[in-house]
This record gives structure tokens, C-alpha cells and sequence, in this order.
């Protein structure tokens, strides 16, 4: 089955700065990929998705780049501002595995004032 | 109103006790989802219901028992839970089910078994 191995484990970074997460999969045949951030006391929220027929995808200070042959996908916030601390976790998911989608281990990002 | 609403908030039971966790959603979903999610982990999914059937058990034990009584709410039922069960238990729905739907998730039960 699917594997989503996540990248870094915690990130610290100073306010302004730009943050990377980097997340690898397995199966070849997945061919969705969303990312979720999940504040301290909620649920995960959808901050932005990618399908395999696109290689990029941005909204605002948010991207997230796939590349399909590697096999693996990252998601880029710049200018990083103090509500960005959260964890996030990268997904994948194929027709295969039907409603199920396989998470990352999570990033804890921090930002530093 | 694109909420997903868990009730309650938090939960201590004994290991003896029976419990429901609810949920609701109100966005006209078809597909509604419940995950467990262990400190510093991510969410596991446990069970899936699609058009008010379950469609996916993730070989959850007997103790846990969803019911969807109409397309709108979701319920948890607990029996006889173990300490180990202790976790934030999290629903979500999409607006269908299959590959490439956004999931809404609430901001969970936080459960504690003693």
C-alpha cells in the first residue's frame, strides 16, 4: 500500500522567512495530494491540494510543488507571520484506495518573533 | 455553514461505561469520516460511511460501533474501552466519497479512559 514519509519533523524559522516541508510516496498510481494544518485544540483544515496532472499549484503565500517522477511533493510558505505555527501533514491518496488517505508524520512548524 | 460539529468537546470514562460521540454537518455531504488521533501523530482513519452505508472499517475493534442515522449526523458508540483507547477522536465529511475530496474535519472529542 501507500507510504507518506514527511520532512522535517519540526521546523523553527524566523518571522518573514520562508518554510519548506518535504513529503515522499510510494505508490505511482496516487494521484491526489492535499496538505492540512492543524492548529493546537482543532482538526486538520485543508490548506491547499494538488492533483497529478499539475505540477504546481499557489494561493497567496502558499505553494505546492509535485514532481511525479521523483515521487515526492512539497508545500512553500513564505513570508511566514505568527498564525503560521501549526502542524501540517502532506497526503496522498489513489482511485485504488478508495476514500482513504494516507497521512504524513507532521511537521511541527514554529515561528520565531 | 461549512463546520463540522463534535460533541462533547472532552470525555473521561471508566473502562465499564457506555458513551456516544457525535457529529454533524450541515453542508449536505455524503461521505462522513471518523479518524482517531494519538498525541503527536496523525489521524487514523476508522470508519467510512458513504451515502449513510459503511463502506470502510479499518478492522476496528468491536468496542467502537459507528451508526449514521440520516445524512447529516454521525455517531460513535463506546463500550468497554481500554486505557490505550485514550485519543482525540476527530469526523470529518466531503462532499462525496472518492479520491480527490476535501475533507472538513471538527475539532474533535478528546477522550480519556481510566
Amino acid at each position: 500500500g501507500e507510504n507518506v514519509e514527511q520532512h522535517p519533523s519540526t521546523l523553527s524559522v524566523q518571522e518573514g522567512d520562508s518554510a519548506v516541508i518535504k513529503c515522499t510516496y510510494s505508490d505511482s498510481a496516487s494521484n491526489y495530494f492535499p496538505w492540512y494544518k492543524q492548529e493546537l485544540g482543532k482538526g486538520p483544515q485543508l490548506i491547499i491540494d494538488i492533483r497529478s496532472n499539475v505540477g504546481e499549484k499557489k494561493d497567496q503565500r502558499i505553494a505546492v510543488t509535485l514532481n511525479k517522477t521523483a515521487k515526492h511533493f512539497s508545500l512553500h510558505i513564505t513570508e511566514t507571520q505568527p498564525e503560521d505555527s501549526a502542524v501540517y501533514f502532506c497526503a496522498a491518496s489513489t482511485y485504488s484506495s478508495a476514500s482513504k488517505i494516507i497521512f504524513g508524520s507532521g511537521t511541527r512548524l514554529s515561528i520565531r518573533p | 455553514d461549512t463546520e463540522v460539529t463534535q460533541t462533547p468537546k472532552h470525555l473521561v470514562m471508566g473502562m465499564t461505561n457506555k458513551k456516544s460521540l457525535k457529529c454533524e454537518q450541515h453542508m449536505g455531504h455524503r461521505a462522513m469520516y471518523w479518524y482517531k488521533q494519538k498525541a503527536k501523530k496523525p489521524p487514523e482513519l476508522m470508519f467510512v460511511y458513504s451515502y449513510e452505508k459503511l463502506s470502510i472499517n479499518e478492522s476496528v475493534p468491536s468496542r467502537f460501533s459507528p451508526e449514521c442515522p440520516n445524512s447529516s449526523l454521525l455517531n460513535l458508540h463506546l463500550h468497554a474501552l481500554q486505557p490505550e483507547d485514550s485519543a482525540l477522536y476527530l469526523c470529518a465529511s466531503s462532499q462525496d466519497p472518492g479520491v480527490g475530496e476535501k475533507l472538513f474535519f471538527g475539532s474533535g472529542t478528546q477522550l480519556s479512559v481510566l
